[in-house]
């Protein structure tokens, strides 16, 4: 079956430390990877992605993330968060091609405290 | 490049009316589009996939004749929930697939819909 894990429901990081997201995944073929990022009320927006090639992956924002294909995980960090960081985080999969359905985890709240 | 845009972005409509949310790729051609559906802190859930000049394919679960969803050119999708109840408030979402490039949907703002 395929399936996107976030086992983090709610994160409390403090403004300036390091951050990493969880993120596993289950798909039968090559697994297309994203990070996406959603501010309330907003849609979202795509912070970097995995299709090949070297498996640690830059984003937008500073963000990075790493796949790492024996653990069926793409984590996502960040090495030092701002307080306009705190968002919903979703980590989703999809096939090869972009017509291919996305499958999203459950989402990660992140919360920064000053 | 690659803009989706949504609309309206807010729409209050009254128990037992109909309302229509339109997605519209800006500045690409987009064979494929899907309506996904949000609740409040909770993950998207994928509704239908839509495919231009075809009948969408709706995913189990949702009703195809209360989310109706017309793809009618590359560039616009339209979704009308039909007969709508106050559980059909949610935040609904768009996604646009660029045709023949890449890997990635573009995803549109989300219209947040209030059945009163």
């Amino acid at each position: 079956a395929q399936s996107v894990t976030q086992p983090d429901i709610h994160i409390t990081v403090s403004e300036g430390a390091s951050l990493e997201l969880r993120c596993n995944y289950s798909y039968g073929a090559t697994p297309y990877l994203f990070w996406y990022v959603q501010s309330p009320g907003q849609g979202l927006q795509l912070l970097l992605k995995y299709f090949s090639g070297d498996t640690l992956v830059q984003g937008i924002k500073g963000f990075e993330a790493e796949f790492k294909r024996s653990q069926s995980s793409f984590n996502l960090r960040k090495p030092s968060v701002h307080w306009s960081d705190a968002a919903e985080y979703f980590c989703a999969v999809g096939g090869s091609y972009n017509t291919d359905k996305l499958i999203f985890g459950t989402g990660t709240r992140l919360q920064v405290f000053p | 490049g690659a803009v989706v845009s949504q609309h309206p972005s807010r729409v209050i409509c009254k128990s037992g009316t109909s309302v229509k949310i339109e997605c519209r790729s800006l500045d690409f051609q987009a064979t494929t589009m899907f309506w996904y559906r949000q609740f409040p802190k909770q993950s998207l859930m994928l509704m239908a996939t839509s495919n231009e000049g075809s009948k969408a394919t709706y995913e189990q679960g949702v009703e195809k004749d209360k989310f109706l969803i017309n793809h009618a050119s590359l560039t616009l999708s339209t979704l009308t929930v039909t007969s709508a109840h106050p559980e059909d408030s949610s935040f609904y979402i768009c996604s646009a697939a660029r045709y023949g490039q890449g890997h990635e949907q573009y995803f549109g703002p989300g219209t947040r819909l209030t059945v009163t």
